[in-house]
Formats: C-alpha cells, structure tokens, sequence
C-alpha cells in the first residue's frame, strides 16, 4: 500500500504570512495532484504535476514535485481566509490514486 | 455540465443496522470511486469501477460494505451491518475515459453516523 503522510497536519497562521506544507513518500509516483476541500464539500483539485522537479504556480499557490517523484510541497504566499480549508495530495501509480493524510489550515484575519 | 450526485446527505442509523448511499457520476465518466473519509483525514479508496467493473476493492471490508454498479452509470454502497467505526463521510468520485492523472471529481459526500 502506497502512504503518503503530509506535515504539518493542523497549521493556523495570521493573515498575510507565507507557509509550506509537505507531502512525502517512500513510493514513486506517475504524478501527483494536490486537492483543496471545504467543510460540506468534496475536494476540488488545485494541480497536477507529473514531471521530476516541476515547478507549478496558480497565483500565490506554488506546487512543486520532488525529482524523485516522492515527494511534494505546496507554498503559499500571503494568505488569506479564502485560503482555509483541508488540503490533500494525492499521488498516482499502478492506476490507482492515493490520497494523503491532509493538512487543515486556517487562516486568522 | 452537472456534477457528481450523491444521496442521501446525511444518515444517522444505529449500530447493526444497515444503510445505503447511491451516487450518479457525471455522464460519460467511466471510471467511479468510493471514498471512506474520517473527520480531518484524508480520504481512503474503498472501491474503483471502471465502467461495471471492479478495478480495485482491496480496502473494501467485504464481510460488511458491498457496492455494485450494474450498468455502469450510477453506483449503490451498503453497509451491513453498520459498526461504530463506520461513522465518516462517504464520497464518491468519478473521472473521464482514460485517463488515469486526470481530475477527479467528487461529490459533496453523505455524512453517516453510527450510534
């Protein structure tokens, strides 16, 4: 079974502060996604990054795909309280998608 | 085009008892997923179809969850008997034809309590 733990798993920081959060594994993965999911909702996804190294940007988002393709990391820069919610990678392999144990952040006006 | 439909929203049964969650994909989609997701985790595959096939149920526990997707459109899990531990989000998810890292998309899940 392929396991995906993410740090931090709570994260509660002031409006307007930067922040990382990390997706790591021992598996290789094809490509890995990165997922955004509010309260009531199912997740929506962010990103999709498939290429060793990948730098992607979405506004203040940066995703970024280890080059062994093990691991992942998601920077935001200057956060917002739109950007609260439970964010989870999901990496795939053999045809299946894992998900990642997530990370809640909450970001404090 | 609509999303992936979900029923009922919310159950409240009591152990032992049995329920089941239906959920319509977005048409065209072939490929469904069944997610169990715990308060504050992340979400673990129950069960993948591809069209009326099971791809993978090996975290399925067969001895009480069942899922079927008879003609490969709308999907049905039941769980029987329901156990304490059974309590989360249920949500399903589907995908386009052929393509294995492409989005998923989810439906805003059925929230089951077990007393």
């Amino acid at each position: 079974t392929q396991l995906l733990e993410q740090s931090p798993q709570f994260l509660s920081i002031q409006e307007g502060e930067n922040l990382t959060v990390y997706c790591n594994s021992s598996s290789v993965f094809s490509s890995l996604q990165w997922y955004r999911q509010e309260p009531g909702e199912g997740p929506v996804l962010l990103v999709t990054v498939v290429t060793g190294g990948e730098v992607k940007k979405l506004k203040r988002l940066t995703f970024q795909f280890g080059d062994a393709r093990k691991d992942s990391s998601l920077h935001i820069t200057a956060a917002q309280p739109g950007d609260t919610g439970l964010y989870l990678c999901a990496g795939s392999g053999n045809e299946k998608l894992t998900f990642g144990t997530g990370t809640r952040l909450t970001i404090i006006p | 085009e609509a999303g992936v439909a979900q029923s009922p929203r919310y159950k409240i049964i009591e152990k032992r008892q049995s329920v089941a969650f239906w959920c319509n994909p977005i048409s065209g989609h072939a490929t469904l997923y069944w997610y169990q997701q715990i308060l504050g985790q992340g979400p673990k595959l129950l069960i993948q179809f591809q069209n009326n096939g099971v791809v993978d149920d090996s975290q399925l526990p067969k001895d009480r969850f069942s899922a079927e997707r008879l003609k490969g459109v709308d999907s049905t899990l039941k769980i029987q008997p329901a156990k304490l531990e059974d309590s989360a989000v249920y949500l399903c998810a589907s995908r386009r034809p052929g393509s294995f890292t492409g989005e998923l998309f989810f439906g805003e899940g059925s929230r089951l309590t077990v007393l």
